[in-house]
């Protein structure tokens, strides 16, 4: 069983559409996080989620919106999607806070 | 701000070859990971290195962590060519234990 799935693991679309990416994650964490990767491999955390709660939102647009219904699943919706959002977008979930995070497989998200 | 550093940032080596990798952080913390990531893959967890002088070692790999010097290794003895991929080093730093990762060192070797 994976421990932290992501859906879609490729995502093509054009500008000005919206789209969502899903993370779930079976490990029993409370603490669940969006992270993008641009093309330099450069990875910076978007959100983080715990208990389903909002506890970190870095100065990412706000087209982008997590919701997070249950412990278990954070989704990252996008709006409105510019050619700059063409990234690798990882979910990862850690037991709590300041614990060793564990990641899915990404999402490459290409807008054209 | 916490700001991490690693270097080099690309690394081509010899199999049987030593070599070390540092991760340098801007403010204090006291946990800090090492992560591996294979192309077009995820982020394997390595190493966590919880307190000064902490000390790792799995397989050809060994992270140490300096907190006084804000400064962390990862050493690769005798490389091998599986151990090819990017590195990245990971600090905890500020009120809501953020994660800053360091830009990742692509570590190639060679037969």
């Amino acid at each position: 069983d994976t421990a932290v799935s992501q859906t879609p693991k490729y995502l093509v679309t054009q500008m000005g559409n919206d789209k969502s990416i899903k993370c779930e994650q079976n490990l029993g964490h409370d603490t669940m996080y969006w992270y993008k990767q641009d093309s330099k491999k450069f990875l910076k955390i978007m959100f983080s989620y715990n208990n389903k709660e909002l506890i970190i939102n870095e100065t990412v647009p706000n087209r982008f919106s997590p919701k997070s219904p249950d412990k278990a699943h954070l989704n990252l919706h996008i709006n409105s999607l510019e050619l700059g959002d063409s990234a690798v977008y990882f979910c990862a979930s850690s037991l709590t806070w300041a614990t060793e995070a564990f990641f899915g497989q990404g999402t490459r998200l290409t807008v054209v | 701000e916490l700001k991490v550093e690693q270097n080099p940032l690309f690394l081509s080596m010899q199999e049987g070859k030593n070599y070390t990798i540092y991760c340098n952080y801007s403010t204090t913390s006291d946990r800090l990971y090492w992560y591996r990531q294979d192309p077009g893959k995820s982020l394997e967890s390595l190493f966590v290195l919880l307190s000064n002088g902490a000390v790792k070692q799995e397989g050809r790999l060994m992270a140490s962590l300096d907190t006084k010097a804000r400064l962390s290794t990862l050493h690769i003895t005798a490389a091998v060519h599986d151990l090819s991929a990017t590195y990245f080093c990971a600090v905890e730093g500020g009120s809501n234990y953020k994660l800053t990762f360091g830009k990742g060192t692509l570590l190639t070797v060679n037969p």
